[in-house]
């Protein structure tokens, strides 16, 4: 079966580390999105895709990068990881022709 | 984007229908409403989509006024499995891509 898969699912960094994220689709999506979830915001979207090469921020999108080299995998790199970055993200890819949104199960990040 | 407004809380007995109510007075004649949910700590869940005329599934079925400035989802019979986050969102329908901006939404508590 297709599905989207998120690594790693739990993570510890320090602060000033590089942090990445990664998230691998296998239902050839062109579009791809990363959300953060904190208690009291929701759910806040970070950068999105819709295609190879094609890279947007959304809200929350500062300290935050992505890159889309191939059609199945959108990275999320903390460059520099802060505390406040310390949150579960998750990972979503979704179908054009009807906007359903597939998410992965999240990956908590810790940032001490 | 037209915002959303749903009230944070509501219970629900199990086994009885939950209707969950969502605002969106100020929707355009081209944007969909969505509806997705949030099991704790799992990543969210869609559940359907519609225009202008009524729609169910499986899940679900989505009632919106003939003013499209309201909606209720309504659960036909509420389990226990039902207890979640639930999410109203309208959005533009686009060619090339469909960006979701979530809102803060009802938590359901569905009780024995």
């Amino acid at each position: 079966d297709a599905e989207i898969t998120q690594s790693p699912r739990h993570k510890i960094t320090e602060t000033g580390r590089q942090v990445t994220l990664a998230c691998h689709q296998t239902w050839n999506h062109n579009n791809m999105f990363w959300y953060r979830q904190d208690l009291g915001h929701g759910l806040r979207l970070i950068h999105y895709s819709y295609g190879v090469q094609d890279t947007n921020k959304g809200e929350v999108s500062d300290g935050y990068s992505v890159s889309r080299s191939n059609t199945e995998d959108l990275p999320l790199t903390l460059e520099s990881a802060a505390s406040s970055q310390t949150s579960v993200y998750f990972c979503a890819s979704s179908v054009t022709s009807t906007g359903e949104l597939f998410f992965g199960e999240g990956s908590r990040l810790t940032v001490l | 984007d037209a915002k959303t407004t749903q009230p944070p809380s509501m219970d629900c007995a199990e086994g009885r229908a939950a209707n969950l109510p969502c605002n969106h007075s100020t929707i355009s004649g081209n944007e969909y409403v969505y509806w997705y949910r949030q099991i704790h700590s799992q990543g969210p869940q869609y559940i359907i989509h519609g225009l202008k005329n009524n729609e169910t599934n499986e899940m679900a079925s989505l009632i919106i006024t003939e003013d499209r400035k309201s909606s209720t989802l309504i659960l036909p019979h509420a389990t226990l499995r039902d207890t979640a986050v639930y999410y109203c969102i309208v959005r533009v329908f686009m060619e090339y891509g469909n960006k979701l901006v979530f809102g803060a939404g009802t938590i359901l508590r569905v009780k024995s």
